[in-house]
């Protein structure tokens, strides 16, 4: 049973470029969710999506950024026009359902370089 | 809102016995999660407690007391691979999204 798959690993973009960052949930699960974290610093919340809905973009910065999760495929954050304090690791996490314990997943990661 | 505190770092040797402190504030309470950390890696899931007492899971233990809005994780037999970030967790007042505490970054010294 393979775990929550993230693509790319490692991801450099120059400024004003675009980022796609993929995540395949664990066989079975129907709840991702996206985390930022800087160095040094602690998991923040992005999005949290369910197929074809977001439930919670709360912690989603209001521009440049976009989250889906289609019926069909992974789920996808995108960040258009990146900036240097986009730089992070971007970690995303799946539970079969809500209120599941507060037992999430998580995947490897995609660390973003903006140059 | 939700806000969780702990300490930043601790430090302790092989062996030894350490316990990193979580108080939160949450407006609903669906339990308290800790996860661990290694550098460059995932976190991964260590323990949950919904009600009041102590798990326990190997080396690790997690206690909860929901009167004083407070948990611990407790490492035992401390060995050089524990050395990790460590952060406690609750679900926000709809219990959905996981909010993280800041993390507390343990260094096990030989």
């Amino acid at each position: 049973n393979a775990g929550v798959m993230q693509n790319p690993r490692h991801l450099v973009r120059r400024r004003g470029q675009e980022a796609r960052l993929r995540c395949s949930p664990m066989k079975g699960h129907s709840h991702v969710y996206w985390y930022r974290q800087l160095p040094e610093e602690g998991l923040k919340f992005m999005v949290y999506l369910q197929k074809e809905n977001i439930i919670d973009e709360s912690g989603m910065p209001k521009e440049r950024f976009s989250a889906e999760f289609p019926k069909e495929g992974p789920s996808i954050l995108r960040i258009q026009q990146v900036v240097r304090g986009d730089s992070a690791a971007y970690f995303c996490a799946s539970s079969p359902s809500a209120g599941a314990g507060n037992t999430i997943y998580f995947g490897e990661g995609s660390w973003l370089t903006v140059v | 809102g939700q806000s969780l505190e702990q300490p930043s770092e601790v430090t302790a040797v092989e062996g030894a016995i350490v316990q990193i402190n979580c108080t939160y504030q949450t407006s609903g309470f669906y339990g308290l999660s800790w996860y661990q950390q290694h550098d460059g890696g995932a976190p991964t899931f260590l323990s949950y407690n919904a009600l009041d007492g102590l798990e326990e899971t190997g080396r690790f233990s997690s206690f909860l007391s929901r009167s004083d809005s407070y948990g611990y994780l407790l490492l035992q037999e401390l060995q050089m691979k524990d050395s990790a970030s460590y952060f406690c967790a609750v679900r926000d007042n709809q219990g959905g999204k996981l909010i993280f505490g800041q993390g507390t970054e343990l260094s096990v010294k030989p």
